[in-house]
C-alpha cells in the first residue's frame, strides 16, 4: 500500500486562487520531505526541501513566496501556490523517506489554472 | 553537481524480448542509484536501487541493473518484457554524503508492442 499520501489528485482553478495541497507518510516520520514539479513530457525538477520545524530550502529560481511550504509535523508537508496563474499549472509531486530507505512518492497532483 | 542522463527518449521491445533502459551518471561522492517507473497521472514507484555489495541489482517485478563504476553507468534491464511493462522510467542518483533529494534524468518511455 501506499506509504505516501497527496492530496488532491487534481485541482482546476480560476488565476488568481490560492492552491494547497498535501503531502502525508502514512506508516513513519518524516523530517525531510521533498516537492517536485513535472512539466509535461519532461523530468521531475526539485522546487524545494521541506524541514520539519523550520523553514524549507528552496532550489535557485524557485520563488518561497509563491510556493508556501510548511511542515508543521513529522506526518504532514503543505505546499500552498499563491495567487496561481496558468504558468504554475503543472503536476507536482512530494517524496519522503525514512533515513536509510528509498524515498516514496506521492501520486502527484495535476494543478490547471484557467 | 549530480547529474543523470537517459539518452533514449523511447525505447520499442517486443514482447518477450529483453529490454534495456541506459542510463549514466555524475556525481561528486559515492553514488545512490535508483530507478523509478511512472505510469499516465501517477507518482513514481520504486523500482530498485544501488547503494552498496553486489554490482548486479535486483528489483521489483523482475527489473534489474547493473553498476559499473568505470563507466558511471546504470542500466535498467529485464530477461523478459511484458506489455505491462510499458510506462515511463526515470533513473535518479544522490550523493551518499550529501543530502536526500534526488536528481532524475530526462526519463524513458518504453513501449513493449505485442
Amino acid at each position: 500500500g501506499a506509504v505516501v499520501s497527496q492530496h488532491p489528485s487534481r485541482v482546476i482553478c480560476k488565476s488568481g486562487t490560492s492552491v494547497k495541497i498535501e503531502c502525508r507518510s502514512l506508516d513513519f516520520q518524516a523530517t525531510t520531505m521533498f516537492w517536485y514539479r513535472q512539466f509535461p513530457k519532461q523530468s521531475l525538477m526539485l522546487m524545494a526541501t521541506s524541514n520539519e520545524g523550520s523553514k524549507a530550502t528552496y532550489e535557485q529560481g524557485v520563488e518561497k513566496d509563491k510556493f508556501l511550504i510548511n511542515h508543521a509535523s513529522l506526518t504532514l508537508s503543505t505546499l500552498t501556490v499563491t495567487s496561481a496563474h496558468p504558468e504554475d499549472s503543472s503536476f507536482y509531486i512530494c517524496s519522503a523517506g525514512r533515513e536509510d530507505q528509498p524515498q516514496h512518492f506521492g501520486d502527484g497532483t495535476r494543478l490547471s489554472i484557467l | 553537481a549530480q547529474s543523470v542522463a537517459q539518452p533514449e527518449d523511447q525505447v520499442n521491445v517486443a514482447e518477450g524480448n529483453p529490454l534495456t533502459v541506459k542510463c549514466t551518471y555524475s556525481v561528486s561522492g559515492n553514488p545512490y542509484l535508483f530507478w523509478y517507473v511512472q505510469y499516465p497521472n501517477r507518482g513514481l514507484q520504486f523500482l530498485l536501487k544501488y547503494i552498496t555489495g553486489d554490482n548486479l541489482v535486483k528489483g521489483s517485478y523482475g527489473f534489474e541493473a547493473e553498476f559499473n563504476k568505470s563507466q558511471t553507468s546504470f542500466h535498467l534491464k529485464k530477461p523478459s518484457a511484458l506489455v505491462s511493462d510499458s510506462a515511463l522510467y526515470f533513473c535518479a542518483v544522490r550523493d551518499g554524503t550529501g543530502r536526500r533529494a534526488l536528481t532524475f534524468g530526462s526519463g524513458t518511455r518504453l513501449q513493449v508492442q505485442p
